[in-house]
């Protein structure tokens, strides 16, 4: 099983709608995790960390459920700019390693 | 400006060659890494370093060399004995020293092609 799983995608979408992500992690001593963003060719930006009670910023909220290890990110009104790879990434407290999914890749469709 | 660089963006070099991939970030990050992506995969950890003079191997090291001589700089070397070089490379740097937020940086990353 790997450590962080994500599904690949393609997810198309069109603007305006809803979409979500779900992300597993098999390792239950991880205690950081991070959504970052990756657009084509170019390298990875974190786009949120997230909390234990969730959290949000703007049109994106993140949530984390420790019991299903799993995290979720939500993109509401998704806009065309939103499309590129969303990677789920994980690590444990104080260890600089961080483990990355292989990502999902969004399309929005105008 | 603060951040990462790398260069160069794009690399061609022949089979059997060696070659040395530049990081330089001014960040003052203690913690640094590097990182390669093929298609379709995830990122996957080559070799870091939690400080100066002190590197670790990551889950690909084979083939790879590293060096640690200055805070701001961790190059990468790919040898000739890294059996599938041609891939995208990325350094990262974080703050490092067990910090609870270990946000990392990236820098741009090098597109290696061996020939």
């Amino acid at each position: 099983r790997k450590e962080v799983e994500q599904d690949p995608g393609p997810f198309n979408v069109p603007e305006g709608a809803t979409v979500a992500f779900n992300c597993t992690y098999s390792n239950s001593a991880s205690q950081s995790f991070f959504w970052y963003r990756q657009d084509c060719r170019k390298e990875p930006k974190l786009l949120m960390s997230v909390y234990s009670s969730g959290n949000e910023d703007g049109r994106f909220t993140a949530q984390l459920n420790r019991a299903s290890q799993y995290i979720s990110l939500l993109i509401r009104d998704s806009k065309l700019s939103d499309s590129a790879t969303y990677l789920c990434v994980v690590s444990n407290f104080g260890n600089e390693k961080l483990t990355f999914g292989t990502g999902t890749r969004l399309t929005i469709i105008p | 400006d603060g951040g990462i660089t790398q260069s160069p963006k794009y690399l061609f070099r022949k089979e059997g060659q060696n070659v040395t991939l530049s990081c330089e970030q001014n960040l003052n990050h203690d913690a640094m890494y590097w990182y390669r992506q093929d298609p379709g995969q995830g990122l996957r950890l080559i070799y870091y370093s939690q400080i100066v003079n002190d590197f670790q191997k990551g889950d690909i090291a084979e083939g790879y060399s590293v060096s640690r001589e200055k805070k701001e700089s961790f190059p990468l070397t790919v040898t000739s004995a890294q059996k599938n070089p041609t891939a995208f490379y990325l350094c990262a740097s974080s703050i490092g020293q067990g910090r609870w937020n270990n946000e990392q940086f990236f820098g741009p990353g090098t597109r290696l092609t061996v020939l």
